[in-house]
């Protein structure tokens, strides 16, 4: 079946821009989370989603980044007046729930800002 | 705080090189352990999950195992279409997210 799928595949911004990444998770997958994957810092936690309920967003590094998720569903996540210290792999990965643990992960968008 | 460490950062072994990757945690109340192979310019493919010490995973050419501090990602054998990097990743009991180490990078040479 198709896999949690992400737009743009590539996005080169200048600093002070806004950008908005995309994330499509697995159909019936109603946890959804985005993570940053940086060089020299792996892989780091940012925002989660788990149907209806608030999301999680102690990974946020700045009020610069803000999430959405609408109809349970698709998620958009926007990074207001980006630095050049947001360029990054921007990952979404989605779970069928929380207590089904295993994450499953699209194939990132790369953000180059310049 | 959860911590994950990887090591070594990176491993070049010959085709059939049989090796290890090791994986130590520390996490307040382990819900699991996961494994995922990362290949260049692609998001993270799931692995295996492991959930309690003692436990062993295996697929293909790889075993997974853990102890209470520790897993381990035995590679038999390898072959060149095996070189990615490979992360680790905990869960808590009391938490959504995954933390991640910082992936041990795999090169087979053939």
């Amino acid at each position: 079946g198709a896999g949690v799928s992400q737009s743009p595949s590539n996005k080169v911004t200048e600093k002070g821009k806004d950008v908005e990444l995309r994330c499509d998770p697995i159909s019936g997958h109603t946890a959804l989370y985005w993570y940053r994957q940086s060089l020299g810092q792996g892989l780091e936690f940012l925002i989660y989603f788990q149907g209806n309920s608030a999301p999680d967003k102690s990974g946020l590094p700045s009020d610069r980044f803000s999430a959405e998720r609408t109809g349970g569903s698709v998620s958009t996540l926007t990074i207001q007046r980006t630095q050049q210290e947001d360029s990054a792999v921007y990952l979404c990965a989605s779970s069928l729930g929380l207590a089904v643990e295993t994450q499953y992960f699209g194939p990132g968008t790369r953000l180059l800002v310049l | 705080e959860d911590q994950v460490t990887q090591s070594p950062e990176a491993l070049r072994l010959q085709e059939g090189e049989s090796s290890s990757l090791n994986c130590s945690y520390t996490v307040s109340g382990l819900r699991g352990l996961f494994w995922y192979r990362q290949d260049p310019g692609k998001g993270p493919e799931f692995l295996f999950t492991l959930y309690s010490a003692g436990e062993e995973k295996e697929k293909e050419r790889l075993k997974a195992t853990l102890t209470k501090k520790e897993s381990f990602l035995h590679i038999t054998a390898p072959k060149p279409e095996d070189s990615a990097t490979y992360l680790c990743a905990v869960r808590p009991n009391a938490g959504n997210m995954l933390t991640f180490g910082g992936g041990t990078r795999l090169m087979v040479k053939p």
